[in-house]
């Protein structure tokens, strides 16, 4: 079984500041880990995934995570928030299958990141 | 290309009755999953399908909701005798699933039910 803690449901930065978002999870298995984003009005948007690589990963739109295996953390960097950024956050992880692919994604509850100008 | 697409996008009825919810993957993918998104909640994984067949219906909440996918393309989610508590956005996502590795999910834009 997996869950996902997303701290914090609402998260407000000023422009130009660093972003953090946090993300614990929890698996019986080595997990697939996600950050996804989700604009108003919008579909799901894939920010970036870590697959057991490299334990730092680079996403779309300037953001980071970071895969802590002794924390069990996967949170969510980006050095310089901009206007745009503001949207619902989510992260959400999988059990990989030893055939390929990946189980249904387990999400957390999201955080809605305000933009102070 | 044509992303998930997921008809109708907006859906109203009354308690007691039964709904159809149509996704459309992208073409050639081969896994398929749906998700229930409640309000202020994140997205809560209902079923997975492989081709035809379905992988994995643990998320189903109750016998009321069924899902089909006869083609190995277009699936289908029936709820039977719908309640106020199934409003919510139900999104549809499809991988490829092809050898080893992670397949990125791409996200529909959800069909909103509203039960009253």
């Amino acid at each position: 079984a997996q869950s996902v803690t997303q701290l914090g449901s609402h998260v407000s930065v000023s422009e130009g500041a660093l972003v953090l978002l946090r993300c614990n999870y929890s698996s019986s298995v080595p997990p697939y880990l996600f950050w996804y984003v989700q604009y108003p009005n919008q579909g799901l948007q894939l920010l970036l995934k870590y697959t057991s690589a490299a334990t730092l990963v680079k996403g779309i739109n300037g953001f980071e995570a970071e895969f802590k295996k002794s924390e069990t953390s996967f949170h969510l960097t980006k050095p310089s928030a901009h206007m745009r950024d503001a949207a619902e956050y989510f992260c959400a992880v999988s059990a990989p299958h030893s055939g390929g692919g990946a189980d249904g994604l387990t999400f957390g509850k999201g955080t809605h990141l305000i933009i102070q100008p | 290309g044509a992303g998930v697409s997921q008809t109708p996008s907006n859906k109203v009825t009354e308690k007691g009755k039964y709904v159809e919810l149509r996704c459309d993957p992208i073409s050639g993918h081969t896994a398929l999953y749906w998700y229930r998104q409640s309000l202020g909640q994140g997205p809560e994984f209902l079923i997975y399908f492989q081709g035809t067949g379905a992988a994995d219906d643990s998320g189903l909440p109750n016998d009321r909701f069924f899902a089909v996918r006869p083609e190995g393309s277009v699936s289908t989610l029936k709820i039977q005798r719908t309640e106020r508590g199934d409003s919510a956005v139900y999104l549809c996502a499809s991988s490829f699933s092809g050898g080893a590795g992670l397949n990125e999910q791409f996200f529909g834009p959800g069909t909103r039910l509203t039960v009253l």
